[in-house]
């Protein structure tokens, strides 16, 4: 049982370039996030999904984009990478709003410079 | 937009002794999660909490909501160093976003 995959798990990206950071869930779930973390700080809500083809903005969306054409995968992009964007990105899925447990991928350490 | 503080920010015991973490929301919420992150590891659910004044115990962690809804805490009892990582809350009001707290660090001094 895989859970959560995120793929890569480091890049560096220079400034102006784009990307996109993979997320795949073997559980069937519905829900599914992207979050990012700055060092020593709490996880920040980027988008979140309630299902496929379902998708909206949390906390701080701009510079970021997502879709959602099936359950299983949520991919996060950034169009135009700013050193802002420096941070650990932490893709997560929950059955739905009844289910307890947020399953966390193990992250991908993006660097912009 | 909704703020969840935690506090304190960082936490140092020797082993053995108690550690306590509290997380406050400025709004009302409808539930509340903890996780635990070690070093360079991504975020594990502990427990979610739903009911005012719930209070949940998984072996030395006891977890509680306050009356409100607005607050929560959890303590550890009697720490060992495989307690070592940053705690954190998360609190939602929908169901759908759920607002992190900044994470308490805590370190075990054998």
């Amino acid at each position: 049982n895989a859970g959560v995959t995120q793929t890569p798990k480091f890049r560096i990206l220079k400034i102006g370039q784009s990307m996109t950071l993979q997320c795949t869930q073997d559980m069937n779930h519905n829900y599914m996030y992207w979050y990012r973390q700055d060092p020593g700080m709490g996880l920040k809500l980027i988008y979140y999904s309630v299902g496929a083809g379902i998708t909206d903005k949390g906390e701080v969306p701009n510079g970021y984009n997502v879709s959602r054409s099936t359950t299983e995968d949520f991919p996060l992009r950034l169009e135009l990478a700013a050193p802002s964007q420096t941070s650990v990105y932490f893709c997560a899925s929950r059955v739905d709003t009844a289910g307890n447990t947020i399953y966390f991928g193990e992250g991908s350490w993006l660097t912009v410079v | 937009g909704q703020q969840v503080m935690q506090i304190p920010q960082y936490q140092h015991v020797q082993e053995g002794e108690d550690f306590t973490t509290y997380c406050n929301s400025s709004t009302t919420l409808s539930n509340i999660q903890w996780y635990k992150q070690r070093p360079g590891g991504h975020p594990v659910f502990l427990i979610q909490l739903v009911k005012s004044g719930e209070v949940k115990k998984q072996k030395r962690l006891t977890f509680q909501f306050g009356e409100a809804k607005k607050n929560s805490s959890l303590h550890i009892t009697a720490t060992q160093t495989t307690d070592v990582g940053t705690y954190f809350c998360a609190g939602t009001r929908t169901g759908n976003q759920f607002y992190f707290g900044t994470g308490t660090s805590l370190t075990v001094i054998p």
